[in-house]
C-alpha cells in the first residue's frame, strides 16, 4: 500500500527558510493531490497547500507568500518550503495523499487518506 | 475560509459506551466533511469520508451523519483502542479547514 515517508531541519533561527521533503511509496504521483498540513497546540491542525503530480498547487491564502511545493514526479517526491521562518511557524508537519473519487450521487469527494509520520520544527534563536 | 466548530471538545467516556462528537461549519458544505482520529505522537488517520463513507479497514461501530451545517460521529460500544483525539475537517471548497478537536478519554 502507499506509504509516505518525510524527513528535513527540525531546527530553524528565525528569517530562515523550513524544507521538508516527502518520499511516495507503493503508489504513483499520477491522479492524486500531495498535501502539506501542519499542527500546532495553539491553532490545531492548518492545511498548507497542495500540488498535483502535474505541479499545479493550490495554497493557503494565509501562507501563500511564504509557501513553495514542488514534485519531483521521477524520484516520486514532492517537498515544502516556507520562507522567512518565526516562532509562529514552530509546529509538527505533516505530508499526506489527497483523492477524490465519485460517489453514488455522481460528486467528488476529497479526502486526505495516507499520511507521512510528522515532522517537528522548532524556530528558535 | 470555513470555519468548523466541533463539540464538546473533550469528553470522559468507559468501554462499551455509545459516544457522539458534533461539527458544525460555519456555511453549508452538503456532505463535504471527513472525520480523522488521532493518536498522541502520531498522524491523524481518515475515519469517515463524505460524512457517512467508511474508510476501508475502519470498524463499523463507527458512524458518521448529517449534511449541510451539522454532522456527527459516533462509536458505538467504545474500545480501548479508540481513546483518541478525533477532528473534523470539510472538503467543501480550499482551504480545506478543520475543526478544534475533540479528546476522548477514559472516565
Amino acid at each position: 500500500q502507499v506509504q509516505l515517508q518525510q524527513w528535513g531541519a527540525g531546527l530553524l533561527k528565525p528569517s530562515e527558510t523550513l524544507s521538508l521533503t516527502c518520499a511516495v511509496s507503493g503508489g504513483s504521483l499520477s491522479g492524486k493531490h500531495w498535501n502539506w498540513i501542519r499542527q500546532t497546540p495553539g491553532k490545531g491542525l492548518e492545511w498548507i497547500g497542495e500540488i498535483n503530480h502535474s505541479g499545479s498547487t493550490n495554497y493557503n491564502t494565509s501562507l501563500k507568500n511564504r509557501v513553495t511545493i514542488l514534485v519531483d514526479a521521477s524520484m516520486s517526491q514532492f517537498s515544502l518550503e516556507l520562507s522567512s521562518v518565526t516562532a509562529a511557524d514552530t509546529a509538527v508537519y505533516f505530508c499526506a495523499r489527497g483523492v477524490d473519487t465519485a460517489m453514488a450521487d455522481y460528486n467528488y469527494y476529497y479526502r486526505m487518506d495516507v499520511w507521512g509520520q510528522g515532522t517537528t520544527v522548532t524556530v528558535s534563536s | 475560509d470555513i470555519q468548523m466548530t466541533q463539540s464538546p471538545s473533550s469528553l470522559s467516556a468507559s468501554i462499551g459506551d455509545r459516544v457522539t462528537i458534533t461539527c458544525r461549519a460555519s456555511q453549508s458544505i452538503s456532505s463535504y466533511l471527513n472525520w480523522y482520529q488521532q493518536k498522541p505522537g502520531k498522524a491523524p488517520k481518515l475515519l469517515i469520508y463524505a460524512a457517512s463513507t467508511l474508510q476501508s479497514g475502519v470498524p463499523s461501530r463507527f458512524s458518521g451523519g448529517g449534511s449541510g451545517t451539522d454532522f456527527t460521529l459516533t462509536v458505538t460500544s467504545l474500545q480501548p483502542e479508540d481513546f483518541a483525539t478525533y477532528y473534523c475537517q470539510q472538503s467543501y471548497t480550499a482551504p480545506w479547514t478543520f475543526g478544534q478537536g475533540t479528546k476522548v478519554e477514559i472516565k
